[in-house]
């Protein structure tokens, strides 16, 4: 079945370690997005990709960092700068080309805890 | 910028209709999605309205108006398995979405 696949599900991290979460899909989305959710609050826009070898800053993308070498892998590394990185994060993918459907498809989530 | 105002908590008792609100202010608009979310699971989209008007799918509808900046969901003939959180999220540029903080939807028996 197409979809996005996230891993790990659960993650934990002592301070100062850069961790690396997975984002795979077969949806042949051309676009993949990682979104960040805090407790109680709504999703903020870490990083975004649009095409492949090309990638564009969220809104809070300081201590993040991505690449996008395949259309079908989006992996998003949490650098030791991110001051506050405890948080549910999510990888979604959506169609570019043709009408905008208003659809963003989204993985299970990563849950990333701090020690 | 970007901004979403939606209410924080909504209850409501199975069966009854619910209307939860979503005003905007953005620079750039194609459209509003509505997402619901369980508790410690993925948000799944659930409509999109792009004109004004009004859009069905089974119990739920959206409404836009984008002379108001403004559009709801509506949930009719509401079930406990519809306790649940529902994101509005404006598309401000193609493929962009920003989301707002959230309804918490408490279905009562």
């Amino acid at each position: 079945d197409g979809g996005i696949t996230q891993s790990p599900k659960y993650l934990f991290r002592k301070e100062g370690q850069n961790v690396t979460l997975s984002c795979e899909q077969n949806l042949n989305h051309d676009a993949m997005y990682w979104y960040r959710q805090d407790p109680g609050q709504g999703l903020r826009l870490i990083y975004y990709s649009q095409i492949v070898n090309d990638f564009q800053k969220g809104d809070i993308a300081e201590g993040y960092s991505v690449s996008r070498e395949k259309k079908e892998s989006f992996p998003l590394t949490v650098t030791s700068a991110q001051k506050n990185p405890t948080a549910f994060y999510l990888c979604a993918s959506s169609i570019e080309k043709g009408p905008n459907t208003g659809e963003l498809f989204f993985g299970e989530g990563s849950r990333l805890t701090v020690l | 910028g970007q901004s979403l105002e939606q209410p924080s908590e909504v209850t409501a008792v199975e069966g009854a209709i619910v209307q939860i609100n979503c005003t905007y202010q953005t620079s750039g608009f194609y459209g509003l999605s509505w997402y619901q979310q369980h508790d410690g699971g993925a948000p799944t989209f659930l409509s999109y309205n792009a004109l004004d008007g009004l859009e069905e799918t089974g119990r739920f509808s959206s409404f836009l108006s984008r002379s108001d900046s403004y559009g709801y969901l509506l949930l009719q003939e509401l079930q406990m398995k519809d306790s649940a959180s529902y994101f509005c999220a404006v598309s401000y540029n193609f493929n962009k979405f920003y989301f707002g903080s959230g309804t918490k939807l408490n279905v009562k028996p």
